[in-house]
């Protein structure tokens, strides 16, 4: 089946560092990624959707120069933290539609990175 | 723009028992309805959608769910839990135009089973 994974799972920073996570589509090629972000005991909230070749589009209130995303093939998309403060701490799951398989209007998601700022 | 609403936050129920994870929707346009199963420290894993065609859906783990347009629900069951079914539940819509990604998720369920 549909596999995406994520890396890393689980990072730690100090406050002022960038952080960059990867998601990745295994056996599919995925022309849309979606970045989301997920605060303890809540919902999936999304921040971006990623196409490949072209611009992000940011959902309202995400900062676009706070979190860089770069669609830079079909399997591989890029999330980026930069300057990465406390409250950025957070769950980040990224999903993936898979091309061939359009028609089924399904969304494989990665496993997740937890980042935590200190 | 749509909402979802996943009406209990946490749903304890013994090993064995049927369960029910409710979810209702609003939209202004023709939806496609998913429910997504969330383990700990993991990512989202598809139990089941509804996309068209018969209203009882059917999917993984022993789970279906029954969409009902004048309700505007699409609740979640199994007639009997295990242990193992203990996680978060998210039902989520997605407009079922063409070119139309973006899903929005319920707050969740947390179901628990107790031995």
């Amino acid at each position: 089946g549909a596999v995406v994974s994520q890396h890393p799972s689980w990072v730690i920073c100090k406050s002022g560092t960038s952080v960059k996570i990867e998601c990745r589509s295994l056996d599919f090629q995925a022309t849309t990624m979606f970045w989301y972000r997920q605060f303890p005991k809540q919902s999936l909230m999304l921040m971006a959707t990623s196409n490949e070749g072209s611009k992000a589009t940011y959902e309202q209130g995400v900062e676009k120069d706070k979190f860089l995303i770069n669609h830079a093939s079909l399997t591989l998309s890029t999330l980026t933290v930069t300057s990465a403060h406390p409250e950025d701490s957070s769950f980040y799951i990224c999903s993936a539609r898979d091309r061939g398989r359009a028609l089924t209007d399904t969304q494989y998601f990665g496993p997740g990175t937890r980042l935590t700022v200190l | 723009a749509q909402s979802v609403t996943q009406l209990d936050s946490q749903v304890p129920v013994f090993e064995e028992a049927p369960v029910e994870l409710r979810c209702n929707y609003s939209s202004s346009v023709s939806v496609y309805l998913f429910w997504y199963v969330q383990y700990p420290n993991q990512g989202l894993q598809l139990l089941l959608k509804y996309l068209s065609g018969s209203t009882l859906v059917k999917g993984i783990n022993g789970f279906e769910a029954e969409f009902n347009k004048s309700q505007t629900s699409f609740h979640l069951r199994k007639p009997s839990v295990h242990i193992s079914d203990t996680a978060e539940y998210f039902c989520a819509v997605k407009n079922s135009g063409a070119g139309s990604y973006q899903l929005t998720f319920g707050k969740g369920t947390k179901l628990s089973v107790i031995p």
